[in-house]
């Protein structure tokens, strides 16, 4: 079945650095979700990438979408302590199912 | 207010008891989904359903079973079979396999 990977597990940062975690899936998707959870909260979605290495910014975040539509990344700029939580990414096949990633564990320390 | 709605919040279960989750939701999605969470870990799919009276086995089935007898309630029963069913459940639903919005989830705890 479908796999898709996750990485880093975690990643410790200071206030105002960068972060970015990344999507490896083991086929070829559909479409690829980014969630984020925050601590002791419930996924909520951030935003879908569909097209062959599309590109998407929400303010400090920007989402990546590889040209084999197999991997993606979500880059942060200049990380605030609301960014903590941990970041998922979930992968879309053609028979729709949902795969999710193991996360991403961001801390950010004032 | 729309949304979905997973009770209760903390659930405590002696070993060899069946418990049942609840889940509504009132966004006229299609499509619910269980799911467990690990400390520490991903999301893991339990069982689905795209439409009223029917489901499907997600990856971690054994253990647990599930009815959609209505669209707007998707309960997961947690069995005696279930060996490890300490952990955090989540509830989702879609429409047509879009995003999907969660519970609240329900964190399960084996004494």
């Amino acid at each position: 079945g479908q796999q898709v990977m996750q990485i880093p597990q975690y990643q410790h940062v200071q206030e105002g650095e960068d972060f970015t975690t990344y999507c490896n899936s083991s086929t070829t998707l559909s479409n690829i979700q980014w969630y984020k959870q925050r601590p002791g909260g419930h996924p909520v979605f951030l935003i879908q990438l569909v097209k062959s290495g599309e590109v998407k910014k929400q303010k400090r975040l920007t989402f990546q979408f590889g040209e084999a539509k197999k991997n993606s990344s979500l880059h942060i700029t200049a990380t605030q302590t609301t960014d903590v939580g941990t970041y998922f990414c979930a992968g879309q096949d053609s028979a729709r199912q949902l795969t999710f990633g193991s996360g991403t564990q961001l801390t950010v320390l004032p | 207010d729309g949304g979905i709605t997973q009770s209760p919040k903390y659930l405590f279960r002696k070993e060899g008891q069946n418990v049942t989750l609840s889940c509504e939701q009132n966004l006229n999605h299609d499509a619910m989904y269980w799911y467990r969470q690990d400390p520490g870990q991903g999301l893991r799919l339990i069982y689905y359903s795209q439409i009223v009276n029917d489901f499907q086995k997600g990856d971690i089935a054994e253990g647990y079973s599930v009815s959609r007898e209505k669209k707007e309630s998707f309960p997961l029963t947690v069995t005696s079979a279930q060996k490890n069913p300490t952990a955090f459940y989540l509830c989702a639903s879609s429409m047509g396999g879009d995003e999907q919005f969660f519970g609240p989830g329900t964190r399960l705890t084996v004494l």
